[in-house]
């Protein structure tokens, strides 16, 4: 069955630090995407990747980066965590022209 | 500007009665996709829509694409409590293949 592994269910962390969020998926597939998910403004991407090293911005990059160094691995990078990155994460990947497989979410609180 | 409409946001209905979603979107699709998601859950896919014209049907929900009026619709036939859950649309497409989704529409069916 189809796996994507995000390494935290809730992480809690402190203005300014840097935090990482890690996904693993078990698919072998080109495709994998970051997302926050905030009440009353939905599903946001913030970063997608369609290969190895290979890195697009989506509608939100502002204060994140991403790492994609092997095809099963998509890291989200938060250089210098702010208040106003609280909030669910999830990871997804897919093939070419195949829904998207969620990971459980990441719940961040940065205080 | 990309604009992915998804009515209604909230929807409380009866057991036993029918009901459609609307996903709305501003420019040319490719895909477009429907997913549902309980509290505190991840994202489920529910349906794929690869062309004008497509139909699904899983059970009580059938998903609709008509990329000329630029629309999908997800319909629930005699609904039951376990469909009580938000159901979001994903748009994919446009010249540098977008992916945006709706804000979701929280189902409550109430017996």
């Amino acid at each position: 069955d189809v796996k994507v592994t995000q390494s935290s269910r809730y992480l809690v962390k402190r203005t300014g630090e840097k935090v990482f969020l890690e996904c693993v998926q078990d698919m072998d597939h080109e495709n994998m995407f970051w997302y926050r998910q905030d009440p009353g403004l939905g599903l946001r991407l913030i970063y997608f990747s369609y290969d190895v090293k290979m890195k697009e911005k989506g509608d939100i990059p502002e204060g994140y980066s991403v790492s994609r160094e092997k095809k099963e691995r998509f890291s989200l990078i938060l250089e210098s965590a702010s208040t106003n990155q609280t909030s669910m994460y999830l990871c997804a990947g897919s093939g070419s022209n195949q829904p998207q497989h969620f990971g459980d979410g990441t719940r961040l609180s940065i205080l | 500007e990309l604009k992915v409409e998804q009515n209604p946001l909230f929807l409380s209905m009866q057991e036993g009665k029918n009901y459609t979603i609307y996903c709305n979107y501003s420019t040319t699709s490719d895909r477009l996709y429907w997913y549902r998601q309980d509290p505190g859950k991840s994202l489920e896919s529910l349906f794929v829509l690869l062309s004008n014209g497509a139909v699904k049907q899983e059970g009580r929900l059938m998903a609709s694409l008509d990329t000329k009026a630029r629309l999908s619709t997800l319909h629930i036939t005699a609904a039951v409590h376990d469909l009580s859950a938000t159901y979001f649309c994903l748009y994919s497409g446009g010249s540098n293949y977008k992916l945006t989704f709706g804000k979701g529409t929280l189902l409550t069916v109430n017996p």
